[in-house]
Formats: structure tokens, C-alpha cells, sequence
């Protein structure tokens, strides 16, 4: 079982609309979880972090939490075309330092 | 603002060759980390360092090492480039626990040919 999952997508949503991103994880220990943004040709960027259950906004970003499931969700309110890149989901066991990234969404907002 | 730096954007390298791809970052921040990404395989983990002098291998280190003779500065080495090094590298810091997440680089593309 892969670590961190992500469906691979393209997950395409019309402008206005929510996009919701999903990610499970195997390591019922972790600790904290991020998402991150990045654009074509471009590096990541950390948009949210969560570390308890339940959810956590921040402007149009919500992301969910829940430990007993393992699942850890990003969602988009009004989602507009420059929301249109790869979402990584990575996680931190807690053992170290070392974040664990799944392979990432790609979004698509359709104008 | 707080800054990850990586020294190329873009670099083409010929085979055999040693290359040195440079990172500093000034946010004093205690860990670093190198990642390559390539497309369907994501991020995979080179090499990382948590202190000054002290590194620790990744998940796919083969034909990488790398230097961290300043805290700020975390170096990687290809000591022989090969056209399967082609890749996006990354360079990350973060200030530790694993809490607050990792601060990326602009990102070097590295071409061997």
C-alpha cells in the first residue's frame, strides 16, 4: 500500500463551483498533513496545514480531516481558473522531519 | 520574505560530467532536503541533512552525494551525470518536527545530454 494517495485526475470543475481533492494515508500515527499547490513549471507551494480532526479555512481553502478514516481532503470554494494546477497532499508520520508527498491531483477550472 | 534559493533554473549538462546544483536558504532553518520530480513518479526523496555536516540518505541516492558544510547552504553532486539524471530538482528547508511543512526552491531542470 502506497503511503500517501492521491487520484491522479484530471479532476475538471467549472468556475464558481467546489473542487474537492482527496488523499488517504497508511500511517495511522501521522501527525500533520499539507496541501500544496504547485503550477506547471513551477515548485510547490504550501497553501494549508492541519494537525487535528475535524476542518480547518482559511479564505476559499477548507481542508478536512479525519484520523480514524485516514483521509485528509482539500476543498475550493468558488474555484476560478487560477486554481488550475496539481495538488500534493503530504503528510508527516511524526517519527522525523520527513514529509511524505503523494503524486499529486491535477485540477482543472473550466471557465 | 523568506527565501529558498537554488542556484540555475536551468542547466544542460553532458554526460560524465560532475554537476553541482546549489542551494541556500535564510531562513535559519535546521533541515534541508533535496527531491527530484519527474512526471506519473512525483516527489522522490535524493538526499536530506538535519545539521551542519550531517546528511542522510533518501529513497534513491544512487549516483547523487551531497555537502552541507553551512547551515544555510545544502549542496547536490552528480559526480558523473547520465541522461536517466535528466529531471526537475528541488531543494527544500524546514525549521524541524515536521510540523510546519517544508519551504521549496524555485527548482533547477537539469538537462544531460
Amino acid at each position: 500500500q502506497k503511503e500517501v494517495e492521491q487520484n491522479s485526475g484530471p479532476l475538471s470543475v467549472p468556475e464558481g463551483a467546489i473542487a474537492s481533492l482527496n488523499c488517504t494515508y497508511s500511517d495511522r500515527g501521522s501527525q500533520s498533513f499539507f496541501w500544496y499547490r504547485q503550477y506547471s513549471g513551477k515548485s510547490p507551494e504550501l497553501i494549508m496545514f492541519i494537525y487535528s480532526n475535524g476542518d480547518k479555512e482559511d479564505g476559499r481553502f477548507t481542508a478536512q480531516l479525519n484520523k480514524a478514516s485516514q483521509y485528509v481532503s482539500l476543498l475550493i470554494r468558488d474555484s476560478q481558473p487560477s486554481d488550475s494546477a496539481t495538488y500534493l497532499c503530504a503528510v508527516n508520520r511524526g517519527r522525523d522531519d520527513k514529509i511524505i508527498f503523494g503524486k499529486g491531483t491535477r485540477l482543472h477550472i473550466l471557465p | 520574505d523568506v527565501k529558498v534559493t537554488q542556484s540555475s533554473r536551468y542547466l544542460v549538462k553532458r554526460t560524465g560530467e560532475k554537476v553541482f546544483l546549489e542551494c541556500v536558504q535564510d531562513m535559519d532553518h535546521e533541515n534541508m532536503f533535496w527531491y527530484r520530480q519527474d512526471p506519473g513518479l512525483g516527489l522522490r526523496l535524493i538526499y536530506f541533512s538535519y545539521d551542519v555536516k550531517m546528511k542522510e540518505k533518501g529513497d534513491i541516492p544512487e549516483g547523487y552525494s551531497v555537502s552541507r558544510e553551512k547551515k544555510e547552504r545544502f549542496s547536490l553532486i552528480l559526480e558523473s551525470a547520465s541522461t536517466n539524471q535528466t529531471s526537475m530538482y528541488l531543494c527544500a528547508s524546514s525549521s524541524g518536527q515536521g510540523s510546519y511543512g517544508y519551504t521549496f526552491g524555485s527548482g533547477t531542470r537539469l538537462t544531460v545530454v
